[in-house]
């Protein structure tokens, strides 16, 4: 299994209040990406990175942001959590080489009260 | 916009049955196709690739069939396992400079022994 691992792995918190949710990988990959998960309406892309300190936005992006400071290390925050953002989200990387062939992370279980 | 579809959203078999998964896209323009595979409270695994210009791509008891042109590809589970149980997912990318993964809402398979 590549070496992702999502941190932490779940979380409840309160609307109003700052989430930031930390990937990190082992295995050097360039792209990096973060997905929400949501019942009728599957994997969507919120934000992904394809090197240090270069990012671009998802589908979904609207109130999240990200930051990558280090190839290893991709955060997602969410500056003021919503109910809507109750989601579990997916990190995931890839090689320069084969982008499309992605290796995910554990997930992170968001609650928002 | 490309959109994917996988029908049955659930499927219970028993145990030894040979099965098919579907999935459909509606641009037949893309560059490949990947099932993924589920199990619940983890991330996500890469079952099988296929390249835009491939018919079918093994591995196992795994078979999955594109047919560009029609939009469809199949995912062939030979001999069941109550292992295999799980939610199956197909993704599309899309033809063009554009990598990122378009995904269907998956299928969910149980296997009954």
């Amino acid at each position: 299994d590549a070496g992702i691992t999502q941190s932490p792995r779940h979380k409840v918190t309160e609307t109003g209040t700052p989430v930031t949710l930390r990937c990190h990988q082992t295995e050097n990959h360039r792209y990096m990406y973060w997905y929400r998960q949501d019942p009728g309406h599957g994997l969507r892309l919120i934000h992904y990175s394809y090197g240090v300190k270069d990012t671009d936005k998802g589908e979904v992006s609207d109130g999240y942001s990200v930051s990558r400071s280090k190839t290893e290390d991709f955060l997602l925050t969410l500056e003021s959590a919503t109910s809507s953002q109750t989601s579990v989200y997916f990190c995931a990387i890839s090689e320069s080489t084969s982008p499309e062939t992605q290796y995910f992370g554990p997930g992170t279980r968001l609650l928002v009260l | 916009k490309q959109e994917v579809t996988q029908i049955p959203a659930a499927l219970s078999v028993p145990e030894g049955e040979n099965l098919v998964l579907n999935c459909s896209f509606t641009d037949s323009a893309i560059y490949n196709l990947q099932w993924f595979r589920q199990d619940p409270g983890k991330g996500l695994t890469s079952l099988l690739l296929i390249q835009s210009s491939q018919r079918e791509q093994t591995s196992g008891r795994l078979n999955a069939s594109l047919d560009k042109s029609s939009g469809r590809s199949t995912l062939y589970i030979a001999a069941s396992q109550p292992g295999d149980s799980a939610t199956y997912l197909c993704a599309v990318v899309n033809a063009g400079n554009n990598r990122k993964l378009i995904w269907g809402l998956g299928t969910s398979l149980a296997v009954n022994p």
